[in-house]
């Protein structure tokens, strides 16, 4: 069962504007939270991450949004660039005893 | 450090051939899981390691996949017989702690005819 799930299978954004992924999660025992990018032929990168103390993580243009209550978090990339196209997972853990656990992926084109 | 070091990159085999993939961690990782990539299920996690002890092997689909890890620079995930729902991209990743940062390799393309 799909714990962790992102429902936009692709997304295309203008160059410059904001990409918006989404991610929404099951388990309530979920309590760190992680952005994969992931280029064709290469393993997933790590890009961002976020503990459930927090609403919020910034890293450059790169930012991660927790809604505890919803259960639903997302990243944010302003501004998109071309660079920026790729596969991006959200996942999900807890140090009570799960490994990280994907999402299917979304699929972002940025376009000049 | 190289990274995560993954071999073959590509694997084509028969249906019923043996298949064995192989994988290196950074160093000092304590930590090696084994995913699989594929449309339908996305990454799912097949089994991981800590300290060369497997932990949690419930993702392995069935008796017909084995891993091992016979040493802390060295593991293995071995299909015997393989079937063509086996076909694709396998990835191994490191880690220091169990739920934190994931440090993946390239991936094994597989496909079985």
């Amino acid at each position: 069962d799909q714990q962790v799930k992102q429902n936009s299978p692709s997304l295309s954004v203008q160059e410059g504007r904001i990409s918006i992924l989404n991610c929404d999660y099951t388990n309530s025992m979920f309590d760190y939270f992680l952005w994969y990018k992931k280029y064709p032929a290469e393993g997933p990168t790590f890009l961002i991450s976020i503990s459930s103390i927090k609403d919020k993580n910034e890293d450059g243009r790169f930012t991660v949004f927790l809604n505890k209550s919803a259960k639903h978090l997302s990243l944010h990339i302003v501004p998109s660039q071309p660079g920026d196209s790729a596969v991006y997972f959200c996942a999900a853990t807890s140090n009570s005893g799960y490994a990280l656990n994907f999402g299917k992926g979304t699929s972002l084109l940025v376009t000049p | 450090d190289a990274g995560v070091i993954q071999s073959p990159r590509h694997e084509v085999t028969e249906m019923g051939q043996e298949v064995t993939l192989r994988c290196k961690p950074i160093s000092g990782h304590d930590y090696l899981f084994w995913y699989r990539q594929t449309m339908m299920r996305g990454l799912e996690l097949l089994i991981y390691f800590n300290n060369n002890v497997p932990i949690d092997d419930s993702g392995m689909p069935e008796d017909r996949f084995s891993a091992k890890m016979p040493n802390a620079s060295f593991s293995t995930l071995k299909i015997q017989p393989s079937e063509p729902r086996d076909s694709a991209v396998y990835f191994c990743a490191s880690s220091i702690i169990r739920g934190d940062e994931q440090f993946f390799g390239p991936g094994t393309r597989l496909t079985v005819l």
